[in-house]
């Protein structure tokens, strides 16, 4: 199985900060990246698909970066309703697989 | 709008057969590229993707599991239908459904997820 090791597993941070999220596939997955957040009491969201596309509805403020083994999530400027916990999976092979989760706290 | 939910019981007792249904809305499992997964969190674990469903009722498993894994559809009822046998206090989880487009294969909706307990 491939797997998905995110970084930093918690970060604390303020509104309006830039905020970067890294995570590493132990082989190479091309562009098969997917981010997700998982806030309180809510379904899990898809952020960001193939890497770096949004999906309809999402803010711009989320991007994404990388190719081949190493990825990265940048939320450019946080709000309040940022807070929860973000994921990485790769969909290059199966079974799909997660990263362990970073907390984030605003 | 596309909305999953899961049903079934809370608590399984180890060795029974624990069957969870994903009703959903809003889009159907006859449209070209769209599947239902289910995906399962232990308390205090990463997420786990388990099992895939698709549109031309292609079956995929997590082959660590496989054996004790079953899922189909119903595409009347906008259901899909999940099973696992034998179930161990490790099947403990808070269980996913969601739905699944192919491509870069993503889940662009889930459920709010399902806590099941395994115990005796």
């Amino acid at each position: 199985d491939v797997q998905m090791t995110q970084s930093p597993s918690s970060l604390s941070a303020s509104v309006g900060d830039r905020v970067t999220i890294t995570c590493r596939a132990s082989q190479m997955i091309d562009n098969k990246l997917n981010w997700y957040r998982k806030r309180p009491g809510k379904a899990p969201e898809l952020l960001l698909y193939g890497t770096y596309n949004l999906p309809s509805g999402v803010s711009s403020t989320f991007s994404g970066s990388g190719f081949g083994a190493d990825f990265a999530l940048t939320i450019s400027r946080l709000q309040h309703e940022d807070a929860g916990i973000y994921y990485c999976q790769q969909s290059y092979t199966m079974p799909y697989t997660f990263g362990q989760g970073t907390k984030v706290e605003i | 709008q596309i909305t999953l939910k899961e049903s079934g019981p809370a608590l399984v007792k180890p060795t029974q057969t624990l069957t969870l249904t994903c009703t959903f809305s809003g889009f159907s499992l006859t449209t070209s590229g769209v599947g239902v997964g289910w995906i399962r969190q232990p308390p205090g674990k990463a997420l786990e993707w388990l099992a895939l469903i698709s549109w031309d009722d292609d079956k995929r498993y997590r082959s660590s599991l496989k054996s004790r894994l079953a899922i189909a559809k119903d595409t009347s009822k906008n259901q899909v239908v999940f099973t696992v046998t034998n179930t161990d206090p490790k099947d403990t989880a808070t269980y996913y459904c969601g739905r699944h487009i192919h491509g870069h294969s993503y889940f662009d909706s889930w459920s709010q997820g399902f806590p099941v307990t395994v115990s005796s």
